[in-house]
C-alpha cells in the first residue's frame, strides 16, 4: 500500500521559493501523485499532478524522480496568501471495488513578510 | 458550474446515536469520496461511490456506510456513534473515477459527538 510522508512544517518568506518534499516509497507502478492545498475550514484545493519527472502549471511545478519513491512540490515567490497545510496524496487503484486514496499528514507552510 | 456542497454545515450528536451526512456532487461528475479528517490531521479516506455502487473502502468499520443516489449526490451514514467520531468530514466528486481525475471538495460538515 502506497503511503506518504512529509515535514510537519516549514518556514518561509514572501518572495522566496520553496520545495515540500513528500515520500512514497511502496509507490506502485499506476499510482499518480497528487499535491492539495488546505486552509483552515476549508476542503483541500487541488495544486497539480504528475507520474513522473516534471510537471508545471501556472501555480507550482512537480518533480518525480525516476524511481518515483519521493516527489517534491515547487512553489514559486510565495505570498502571505500561500501560509496553508499542503498534502500529498497517492491513489491505490486496483480493479474497483479497491480504490483507495492515502494523504500525508501535511506540511504546515508558514510564509512570513 | 456550482461546486461541491455539504449539509449540514456543523452538527452535534450524542454516543450512541446515528447520523446522515449529505453531499452533491460537481455538476458532470459520477464519482464521489468521502473522508474523515480530525483536527490536525491530514484526511483519511472512508470510501468512494462511482455510479451509486463502492468502488473502493478504507479501514473504517461497517457502522459507515453510504449511499449515491441516481442522481450521484450521496449520503456518508454513520451508526453508534463514538466519541472518536468527532471530526470534519468532507466530500470530494471527480469526473469519473479514473485514477488520474481531480477530486473537488467540499466545505465538510463539522461533526461534534458528545
Amino acid at each position: 500500500l502506497a503511503k506518504t510522508t512529509q515535514p510537519i512544517s516549514m518556514d518561509s518568506y514572501e518572495g522566496q521559493e520553496v520545495n515540500i518534499t513528500c515520500s512514497h516509497n511502496n509507490i506502485a507502478t499506476n499510482d499518480y501523485i497528487t499535491w492539495y492545498q488546505q486552509f483552515p475550514s476549508q476542503g483541500p484545493r487541488f495544486i497539480i499532478q504528475g507520474y513522473k519527472t516534471k510537471v508545471t502549471n501556472e501555480v507550482a511545478s512537480l518533480f518525480i524522480p525516476a524511481d518515483r519513491k519521493s516527489s517534491t512540490l515547487s512553489l514559486p515567490r510565495v505570498s502571505l496568501s500561500d501560509t496553508a497545510v499542503y498534502y500529498c496524496l497517492v491513489g491505490d487503484y486496483g480493479a474497483p471495488p479497491f480504490n483507495k486514496f492515502y494523504f500525508g499528514s501535511g506540511t504546515k507552510l508558514n510564509v512570513k513578510p | 458550474e456550482t461546486g461541491v456542497t455539504q449539509s449540514p454545515t456543523h452538527l452535534i450528536k450524542t454516543r450512541g446515536q446515528q447520523v446522515t451526512l449529505r453531499c452533491s456532487s460537481q455538476s458532470g461528475h459520477n464519482t464521489v469520496s468521502w473522508y474523515q479528517q480530525a483536527l490536525g490531521q491530514g484526511p483519511q479516506f472512508i470510501f468512494q461511490y462511482y455510479r451509486e455502487e463502492e468502488n473502493g473502502r478504507g479501514n473504517f468499520p461497517p457502522r459507515f456506510s453510504g449511499l449515491q443516489f441516481p442522481n450521484y449526490s450521496s449520503e456518508l451514514n454513520v451508526n453508534a456513534l463514538e466519541l472518536d467520531d468527532s471530526a470534519l468530514y468532507l466530500c470530494a466528486s471527480s469526473p469519473t473515477a479514473l485514477k488520474r481525475d481531480e477530486q473537488y471538495f467540499g466545505p465538510g460538515t463539522r461533526l461534534t459527538v458528545t
